[in-house]
Protein backbone atom coordinates (compact mmCIF):
# COMPACT_ATOMS: atom_id res chain seq x y z
CA UNK A 1 0.00 0.00 0.00
CA UNK A 2 1.54 3.14 -1.28
CA UNK A 3 1.05 6.08 1.24
CA UNK A 4 2.16 9.45 2.16
CA UNK A 5 2.13 10.91 5.57
CA UNK A 6 1.78 14.40 6.79
CA UNK A 7 1.85 16.46 10.18
CA UNK A 8 -2.26 17.23 10.49
CA UNK A 9 -0.93 20.54 12.87
CA UNK A 10 -2.11 23.01 13.12
CA UNK A 11 0.96 24.61 12.28
CA UNK A 12 1.51 28.30 13.74
CA UNK A 13 4.02 30.46 12.58
CA UNK A 14 4.10 34.45 13.05
CA UNK A 15 4.06 36.65 9.89
CA UNK A 16 7.58 37.20 7.91
CA UNK A 17 8.96 33.83 9.64
CA UNK A 18 9.52 30.69 7.79
CA UNK A 19 7.17 27.87 7.43
CA UNK A 20 8.69 24.38 7.80
CA UNK A 21 6.62 21.52 6.54
CA UNK A 22 7.76 17.90 6.34
CA UNK A 23 6.24 14.77 4.23
CA UNK A 24 7.06 11.47 4.22
CA UNK A 25 6.26 8.32 1.45
CA UNK A 26 6.38 4.32 1.85
CA UNK A 27 7.48 3.80 -1.86
CA UNK A 28 10.81 4.10 -3.26
CA UNK A 29 9.28 3.90 -6.60
CA UNK A 30 7.84 7.32 -6.35
CA UNK A 31 8.99 9.10 -9.51
CA UNK A 32 7.67 12.74 -8.97
CA UNK A 33 6.33 14.73 -5.41
CA UNK A 34 3.94 17.69 -5.27
CA UNK A 35 2.85 20.42 -2.84
CA UNK A 36 -1.00 21.89 -3.47
CA UNK A 37 -2.70 24.63 -1.26
CA UNK A 38 -6.18 23.92 -0.65
CA UNK A 39 -7.91 27.29 1.12
CA UNK A 40 -11.26 25.93 2.78
CA UNK A 41 -13.99 25.30 0.08
CA UNK A 42 -11.83 25.92 -2.17
CA UNK A 43 -9.93 23.03 -4.58
CA UNK A 44 -6.32 22.07 -4.31
CA UNK A 45 -4.30 24.29 -6.35
CA UNK A 46 -0.53 23.26 -7.22
CA UNK A 47 2.38 25.37 -5.63
CA UNK A 48 5.69 23.25 -6.56
CA UNK A 49 6.85 20.22 -8.08
CA UNK A 50 9.98 18.42 -8.09
CA UNK A 51 10.97 15.30 -9.35
CA UNK A 52 15.41 14.77 -8.21
CA UNK A 53 17.08 15.43 -4.97
CA UNK A 54 18.10 18.46 -3.59
CA UNK A 55 16.06 21.64 -3.72
CA UNK A 56 13.96 23.49 -5.97
CA UNK A 57 12.62 27.28 -5.32
CA UNK A 58 10.42 29.52 -6.50
CA UNK A 59 9.73 32.80 -4.80
CA UNK A 60 9.36 32.44 -1.65
CA UNK A 61 8.66 28.75 -1.73
CA UNK A 62 11.54 26.28 -1.35
CA UNK A 63 10.98 22.30 -2.23
CA UNK A 64 13.33 20.09 -0.88
CA UNK A 65 13.06 16.10 -1.93
CA UNK A 66 15.57 13.44 -0.59
CA UNK A 67 14.62 10.00 -1.99
CA UNK A 68 16.98 8.36 0.08
CA UNK A 69 15.54 8.86 3.35
CA UNK A 70 12.17 9.19 1.27
CA UNK A 71 11.31 12.93 2.36
CA UNK A 72 9.84 15.90 1.38
CA UNK A 73 9.53 19.14 2.58
CA UNK A 74 8.49 22.71 1.30
CA UNK A 75 9.89 26.01 3.53
CA UNK A 76 7.46 28.82 2.81
CA UNK A 77 9.58 32.25 3.62
CA UNK A 78 8.60 35.47 4.71
CA UNK A 79 4.78 34.17 5.58
CA UNK A 80 1.86 35.92 5.23
CA UNK A 81 -1.46 35.73 6.65
CA UNK A 82 -2.66 34.59 2.91
CA UNK A 83 -0.62 31.64 2.99
CA UNK A 84 -2.73 30.47 5.99
CA UNK A 85 -4.20 27.18 4.12
CA UNK A 86 -3.72 23.08 4.53
CA UNK A 87 -0.66 21.86 2.58
CA UNK A 88 -1.33 18.25 0.68
CA UNK A 89 1.91 16.60 0.02
CA UNK A 90 1.58 14.01 -2.72
CA UNK A 91 3.68 11.64 -4.58
CA UNK A 92 3.50 9.72 -8.09
CA UNK A 93 3.98 6.58 -9.40
CA UNK A 94 4.00 6.22 -13.36
CA UNK A 95 3.26 2.71 -14.71
CA UNK A 96 0.59 0.60 -15.63
CA UNK A 97 -1.21 2.07 -12.66
CA UNK A 98 -0.63 5.83 -12.91
CA UNK A 99 -1.89 7.05 -9.64
CA UNK A 100 -1.02 10.31 -7.66
CA UNK A 101 -1.69 10.17 -3.85
CA UNK A 102 -2.17 12.77 -1.43
CA UNK A 103 -1.31 13.43 2.12
CA UNK A 104 -3.50 13.88 5.35
CA UNK A 105 -2.25 17.22 4.77
CA UNK A 106 -0.84 20.13 7.01
CA UNK A 107 -3.24 23.02 9.03
CA UNK A 108 -0.70 26.20 8.58
CA UNK A 109 -2.12 29.48 10.39
CA UNK A 110 0.32 32.34 10.00
CA UNK A 111 -0.76 34.57 12.86
CA UNK A 112 -0.27 38.42 12.50
CA UNK B 1 -2.69 24.62 -17.37
CA UNK B 2 -6.21 23.04 -18.49
CA UNK B 3 -9.56 24.80 -17.53
CA UNK B 4 -11.40 22.27 -16.60
CA UNK B 5 -14.95 22.36 -15.93
CA UNK B 6 -17.54 20.38 -13.70
CA UNK B 7 -20.97 20.00 -12.84
CA UNK B 8 -23.06 20.36 -11.09
CA UNK B 9 -21.00 22.48 -8.38
CA UNK B 10 -23.59 20.96 -5.63
CA UNK B 11 -26.48 18.81 -5.58
CA UNK B 12 -28.51 17.95 -2.69
CA UNK B 13 -29.83 14.15 -3.34
CA UNK B 14 -32.18 11.35 -1.69
CA UNK B 15 -31.04 8.34 -0.64
CA UNK B 16 -31.39 5.55 -2.91
CA UNK B 17 -30.79 7.55 -5.55
CA UNK B 18 -28.03 7.94 -8.55
CA UNK B 19 -25.89 11.45 -9.13
CA UNK B 20 -23.92 11.68 -12.19
CA UNK B 21 -20.89 14.60 -12.05
CA UNK B 22 -19.62 15.88 -15.51
CA UNK B 23 -15.97 16.83 -16.39
CA UNK B 24 -14.91 18.89 -19.18
CA UNK B 25 -11.54 19.69 -20.20
CA UNK B 26 -10.82 22.28 -22.76
CA UNK B 27 -7.92 19.96 -23.94
CA UNK B 28 -6.97 16.68 -25.07
CA UNK B 29 -5.20 14.82 -21.44
CA UNK B 30 -4.05 10.93 -21.35
CA UNK B 31 -4.92 10.79 -17.43
CA UNK B 32 -7.92 11.71 -16.00
CA UNK B 33 -8.84 11.09 -11.77
CA UNK B 34 -11.71 11.41 -9.97
CA UNK B 35 -10.70 12.10 -6.05
CA UNK B 36 -13.44 12.14 -2.88
CA UNK B 37 -12.95 14.41 0.12
CA UNK B 38 -14.78 14.28 2.69
CA UNK B 39 -15.24 16.78 5.43
CA UNK B 40 -12.13 17.95 7.05
CA UNK B 41 -10.19 15.16 5.12
CA UNK B 42 -7.72 14.82 2.33
CA UNK B 43 -8.20 13.74 -1.16
CA UNK B 44 -9.15 9.93 -1.56
CA UNK B 45 -8.16 8.60 -5.26
CA UNK B 46 -11.60 6.76 -6.07
CA UNK B 47 -10.28 5.79 -10.15
CA UNK B 48 -8.68 6.39 -13.04
CA UNK B 49 -10.63 7.32 -16.09
CA UNK B 50 -8.95 5.51 -18.79
CA UNK B 51 -9.90 6.50 -22.41
CA UNK B 52 -11.44 3.58 -24.28
CA UNK B 53 -10.82 0.85 -21.78
CA UNK B 54 -12.36 0.11 -18.15
CA UNK B 55 -11.68 2.72 -14.97
CA UNK B 56 -9.15 1.15 -12.98
CA UNK B 57 -10.43 1.36 -8.75
CA UNK B 58 -8.82 1.84 -5.89
CA UNK B 59 -9.21 -0.60 -3.06
CA UNK B 60 -12.93 0.02 -1.64
CA UNK B 61 -14.05 1.62 -4.35
CA UNK B 62 -16.15 -0.73 -6.73
CA UNK B 63 -17.49 -0.13 -10.55
CA UNK B 64 -21.09 -0.88 -9.33
CA UNK B 65 -21.22 1.76 -6.79
CA UNK B 66 -18.95 4.60 -9.03
CA UNK B 67 -19.47 3.61 -12.62
CA UNK B 68 -16.95 5.93 -15.01
CA UNK B 69 -17.38 6.93 -18.10
CA UNK B 70 -14.68 8.24 -20.45
CA UNK B 71 -15.51 8.19 -24.19
CA UNK B 72 -12.88 10.78 -25.51
CA UNK B 73 -9.88 12.46 -24.52
CA UNK B 74 -11.99 15.58 -22.70
CA UNK B 75 -14.38 14.47 -21.18
CA UNK B 76 -15.62 11.85 -18.67
CA UNK B 77 -18.63 11.53 -15.85
CA UNK B 78 -18.93 9.63 -12.46
CA UNK B 79 -22.09 8.25 -11.10
CA UNK B 80 -22.62 7.81 -7.64
CA UNK B 81 -25.01 5.25 -7.00
CA UNK B 82 -27.44 4.39 -4.78
CA UNK B 83 -26.61 6.89 -2.63
CA UNK B 84 -26.68 6.92 1.00
CA UNK B 85 -25.42 9.63 3.69
CA UNK B 86 -22.14 8.33 4.06
CA UNK B 87 -21.44 9.37 0.19
CA UNK B 88 -22.14 13.24 1.23
CA UNK B 89 -18.59 14.25 -0.17
CA UNK B 90 -16.88 16.56 -2.11
CA UNK B 91 -16.05 14.59 -5.37
CA UNK B 92 -13.39 16.37 -7.84
CA UNK B 93 -12.53 15.66 -11.39
CA UNK B 94 -8.53 16.02 -11.79
CA UNK B 95 -6.41 16.11 -14.94
CA UNK B 96 -2.22 15.50 -15.40
CA UNK B 97 -1.04 17.86 -17.83
CA UNK B 98 2.40 19.02 -18.71
CA UNK B 99 6.12 18.22 -17.50
CA UNK B 100 6.10 15.92 -15.08
CA UNK B 101 2.64 15.06 -15.42
CA UNK B 102 1.35 18.05 -13.05
CA UNK B 103 -2.50 17.21 -11.62
CA UNK B 104 -4.81 20.26 -12.20
CA UNK B 105 -8.54 19.97 -10.35
CA UNK B 106 -11.87 21.31 -11.45
CA UNK B 107 -14.21 23.34 -8.49
CA UNK B 108 -15.72 20.10 -7.23
CA UNK B 109 -18.99 19.11 -6.73
CA UNK B 110 -20.40 19.04 -3.46
CA UNK B 111 -22.72 16.30 -2.65
CA UNK B 112 -24.97 16.01 0.34
CA UNK B 113 -27.53 13.34 0.74
CA UNK B 114 -30.27 12.97 3.10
Amino acid sequence: QKEVEQNSGPLSVPEGAIASLNCTYSDRVSQSFFWYRQYSGKSPELIMSIYSNGDKEDGRFTAQLNKASQYVSLLIRDSQPSDSATYLCAAAWYSSASKIIFGSGTRLSIRP
Amino acid sequence: SAVISQKPSRDICQRGTSLTIQCQVDSQVTMMFWYRQQPGQSLTLIATANQGSEATYESGFVIDKFPISRPNLTFSTLTVSNMSPEDSSIYLCSVAQGAGEKLFFGSGTQLSVL
